[in-house]
């Protein structure tokens, strides 16, 4: 497995409470993204980053935002976290664009909103 | 956008027996079309991936074929084992990655 992971793996939390999800890599690859995994979706993206400070939006990004203030760490934070982001959160990395480079995924993140 | 279409959604074949996933995109300028499996409570990993230059790509018990025309493309197993159970995911990209809904193989001995 390439040398991605995430903190943390499990967390429960309440309806409207902030949360930040990490994804930590050692590979010094450029790209990173964050997707959420539900059923009967796949994996669908939500942001991701070129570089240092470098973010775009994806497909499902509404009510989340990103960070990366350093080229090993990606944090994804749910402002006020909403039922309807319990999922299972991935982050992953390439060292080129999507177009270009394969995509390795980190261990998963699974979040609860009660 | 793109949209990546995946049939079956579940697939159920005796051991040593042939499997075949089938995947539809809708942007023709994607060019990178990888194959992921995922086994329950673990991460998707790389299987074989296929670029728009390549109409088939083998890897021992594994082929991808590619339908740039059609726009369509799909994984082959041959010889399927009890370990090839798991879900499979297609994916098409162009700058962003797109994936299918994922197909659950369950191969029974």
């Amino acid at each position: 497995d390439a040398g991605i992971t995430q903190s943390p793996r499990h967390k429960v939390t309440e309806t409207g409470t902030p949360v930040t999800l990490r994804c930590h890599q050692t590979e010094n690859h450029r790209y990173m993204y964050w997707y959420r995994q539900d059923p009967g979706h796949g994996l669908r993206l939500i942001h991701y980053s070129y570089g240092v400070k470098d973010t775009d939006k994806g497909e499902v990004s509404d009510g989340y935002s990103v960070s990366r203030s350093k080229t090993e760490d990606f944090l994804l934070t749910l402002e006020s976290a909403t039922s309807s982001q319990t999922s299972v959160y991935f982050c992953a990395i390439s060292n080129g664009r999507a177009s270009q480079e394969t995509q390795y995924f980190g261990p998963g993140t699974r979040l609860l909103v009660l | 956008g793109e949209n990546v279409e995946q049939h079956p959604s579940t697939l159920s074949v005796q051991e040593g027996d042939s499997a075949v996933i089938k995947c539809t995109y809708s942007d023709s300028a994607s060019n990178y079309f990888p194959w992921y499996k995922q086994e329950l409570g673990k991460r998707p990993q790389l299987i074989i991936d296929i670029r728009s230059n390549v109409g088939e790509k083998k890897d021992q018990r594994i082929a991808v074929t590619l339908n740039k025309t059609a726009k369509h493309f799909s994984l082959h197993i041959t010889e399927t084992q009890p370990e090839d159970s798991a879900v499979y995911f297609c994916a098409a990209s162009n700058n962003d990655m797109r994936f299918g809904a994922g197909t659950r193989l369950t191969v029974k001995p």
